[in-house]
């Protein structure tokens, strides 16, 4: 199983402020089988980042993916009051599918 | 737009079987590019894939649930199930229902969710 270790825990920022999160895989990941989801309070996840930095549809680009191997990187350029929320990677390399920890990008 | 639905009971009890169901609407569960997904996430914690079903019948589990789940889907209603049986109070969690979906370019397969359900709260408890 790979395992995808996301850090840091929690981000403590300002609106306006840079965002990097990492995503850590146990072993080699093919870029393409690389995605990022946001989530809010009481709501389902939600595709931001796939292929590792393929904007989804209506995503903002404010928001950006990068990275390979076992690296991969979610960047938010300028945090807007609405991008505070957890972030999650997720891998289909290889089976079972796994999802990292999770980043949580609070207000400082 | 694919929207997906969740139902089922929100309390069950230790030792019995928790069953949901998704319906899909503005999509199919017979199409054969779409992998039609069960997600757990307990209070506070992170996801968890449970398993999918993919070309009306095919189906793959994660091996840390494999033994007490079952995934199955009804093409005359536009739906898939969730069984899980012997649950603990370690199964309490919101469960998803969401589709995992793939796309070809240039000689490669992304995979992503592209679609979830709201999210259904269920718990275990006597």
């Amino acid at each position: 199983e790979i395992v995808l270790t996301q850090s840091p825990g929690t981000l403590s920022l300002s609106p306006g402020e840079r965002a990097t999160l990492s995503c850590r895989a146990s072993q080699s990941v093919s870029s393409n089988y690389l995605a990022w989801y946001q989530q809010k309070r009481g709501q389902a996840p939600r595709l931001l980042i796939y292929g590792a930095s393929s904007r989804a549809t209506g995503i903002p680009d404010r928001f950006s993916g990068s990275g390979s191997g076992t690296d991969f990187t979610l960047t938010i350029s300028r945090l807007e009051p609405e991008d505070f929320a957890v972030y999650y990677c997720q891998q289909y390399d290889s089976s079972p599918l796994t999802f990292g920890g999770g980043t949580k990008v609070e207000i400082k | 737009q694919v929207q997906l639905q969740e139902s089922g009971p929100g309390l069950v009890r230790p030792s019995e079987t928790l069953s949901l169901t998704c319906t899909v609407s503005g999509g199919s569960v017979s199409s054969g590019s779409d992998y039609w997904s069960w997600i757990r996430q307990p209070p506070g914690k992170g996801l968890e894939w449970i398993a999918y079903i993919y070309n009306s019948g095919s189906t793959n589990y994660n091996p840390s649930l494999k033994s007490r789940v079952t995934i199955s889907v009804d093409t005359s209603k536009n739906q898939f199930s969730l069984k899980l049986s012997s649950v603990t109070a370690a199964d309490t969690a919101v469960y998803y229902c969401a589709r995992l979906t793939y796309y070809y370019d240039s000689r490669r397969y992304y995979y992503y969710f592209d679609y979830w359900g709201q999210g259904t709260l269920v718990t275990v408890s006597s």
